[in-house]
């Protein structure tokens, strides 16, 4: 399978404690994005990286999350003191550099703070 | 700032019927495109279409057709003979600039189509 993967699928967790959730991409696809999707809700966009480069990051981003893509490749979202806000669908997709190109997604990971 | 409003929050139909689902956006670009997203149960968004500002041209493909009129600021999306395997979630996107990266979701539509 050579689509956006995202792992884990489903996280519950207590409040106060962090997470940390990986998106692997289409291997040619230099650009990749995290969204955040809660019920009923489309996704908002969260963050995009050009390679390892962090290029944006929304309002949305509060000071407990942080991205990284060290090597261009892999990305990880990690929340710190999670609040049962934090609670949605964080979603990653990829897409290649030139415009006129569409994003593909992955299937997710459904994050539940208790 | 943009916006995307689908007005629709769900749509119950019976197998063969043709459907409709509304999208109007708003934006200050000249430049822009517009996108719909499927998201069956399992979550994963999946690509539809994608049009920029510059092409209002129709398009078909397969049951799927699509009506682009910048005069109404609207992206509409009709599937044809609906079929049970249609039942998601159908997102409308907008992104700006010509950059085409981030974009901006309506709220969804649930569409259900029942046998």
């Amino acid at each position: 399978d050579t689509g956006v993967s995202q792992d884990p699928r489903h996280k519950i967790t207590k409040r106060g404690q962090n997470v940390t959730f990986r998106c692997d991409p289409i291997s040619e696809h230099n650009r990749l994005y995290w969204y955040r999707q809660t019920l009923g809700q489309g996704p908002e966009f969260l963050t995009y990286f050009q390679n390892e480069a962090q290029l944006e990051k929304s309002r949305l981003l509060s000071d407990r999350f942080s991205a990284e893509r060290p090597k261009g490749s892999f990305s990880t979202l990690e929340i710190q003191r999670t609040e049962q806000g934090d609670s949605a669908m964080y979603l990653c997709a990829s897409s290649r550099s030139r415009q006129n190109t569409e994003a593909f997604f992955g299937q997710g990971t459904r994050l539940t703070v208790v | 700032a943009q916006k995307v409003t689908q007005a629709q929050t769900e749509i119950s139909v019976v197998e063969k019927e043709d459907v409709t689902l509304d999208c109007v956006y708003e934006t200050r670009d000249t430049t822009y495109y517009l996108f719909w997203y499927k998201q069956p149960p399992s979550g994963e968004l999946v690509f539809l279409i994608r049009r920029n500002s510059f092409d209002e041209q129709n398009e078909i493909s397969g049951r799927y057709s699509w009506n682009f009129q910048k005069s109404t600021s609207s992206f509409n999306f009709t599937i044809t003979a609906s079929q049970v395997v249609d039942s998601a979630v159908y997102f409308c996107a907008l992104s700006e600039g010509g950059s085409n990266y981030k974009l901006t979701f309506g709220k969804g539509t649930l569409l259900t189509v029942n046998p």
